[in-house]
């Protein structure tokens, strides 16, 4: 069963069109969720890290919130340089590595 | 300062031979991670390093596979009689003490035929 479920797999925005990414997971203790953004043929480059629900992180257009159950990377005014995929992936307490989502696919047309 | 750094870029092997992928991460940290990314996935995590000691090596999927850090900085990720299943984008990755921030390298491209 998948622990990082991330939606909608695909998203296609027109410039200053904002929208919210979402990951949603199942583990038994949380110690800190990660967003990434990844680029055709480049490694994930890191974004955030939320520890405790109620908590937020912004980032020029990006803003990064978490409950106990999801987070979302909110997009405001995107520009098309914001195309990427964007990886989510949970710490667990008792884990070692990051544990992915398959990550949504984000296309900004002007 | 320099990030993570892989090598080869892309290595294309023949069924049946060795290969050996190298990852230097960013001077400092200490902890290391290998993961291997399929298209389409987010990265999966196979083993993980704090300093030169192999600490969870979970997630390797046989006996083919080994890493190793002798003086914890370098690793390198083996992959003995390689199969076509074993081609995938290889990523390492590493974040300093008192950090669970993961900062990923290019990847190796590995391609099996």
């Amino acid at each position: 069963e998948d622990q990082v479920t991330q939606s909608p797999e695909a998203l296609r925005l027109q410039e200053g069109e904002s929208s919210s990414l979402n990951c949603s997971y199942t583990v038994s203790g949380l110690r800190g969720l990660f967003w990434y953004r990844q680029d055709p043929g480049k490694g994930p480059e890191f974004l955030f890290t939320l520890y405790s629900a109620g908590e937020e992180k912004e980032k020029e257009r990006l803003k990064a919130t978490l409950t106990k159950k999801e987070s979302f990377l909110h997009i405001t005014a995107p520009k098309p340089e914001d195309s990427a995929t964007y990886l989510c992936a949970v710490h667990e307490q008792a884990g070692t590595a990051l544990i992915f989502g398959k990550g949504t696919t984000l296309s900004v047309s002007s | 300062g320099a990030g993570v750094s892989q090598s080869p870029r892309y290595k294309v092997t023949k069924r049946g031979q060795d290969v050996a992928l190298r990852c230097d991460p960013i001077s400092g940290h200490v902890s290391l991670y290998w993961y291997r990314q399929a298209l389409g996935q987010g990265p999966e995590f196979l083993t993980y390093f704090n300093y030169e000691a192999q600490q969870d090596k979970s997630g390797l999927p046989n006996d083919r596979f080994s890493a190793e850090r002798p003086e914890g900085s370098i690793s390198t990720l083996t992959i003995q009689r390689t199969e076509q299943r074993d081609s995938a984008m290889y990523r390492c990755a590493s974040s300093s003490m008192g950090t669970d921030t993961q900062y990923f390298g290019p990847g190796t491209r590995l391609t099996v035929l």
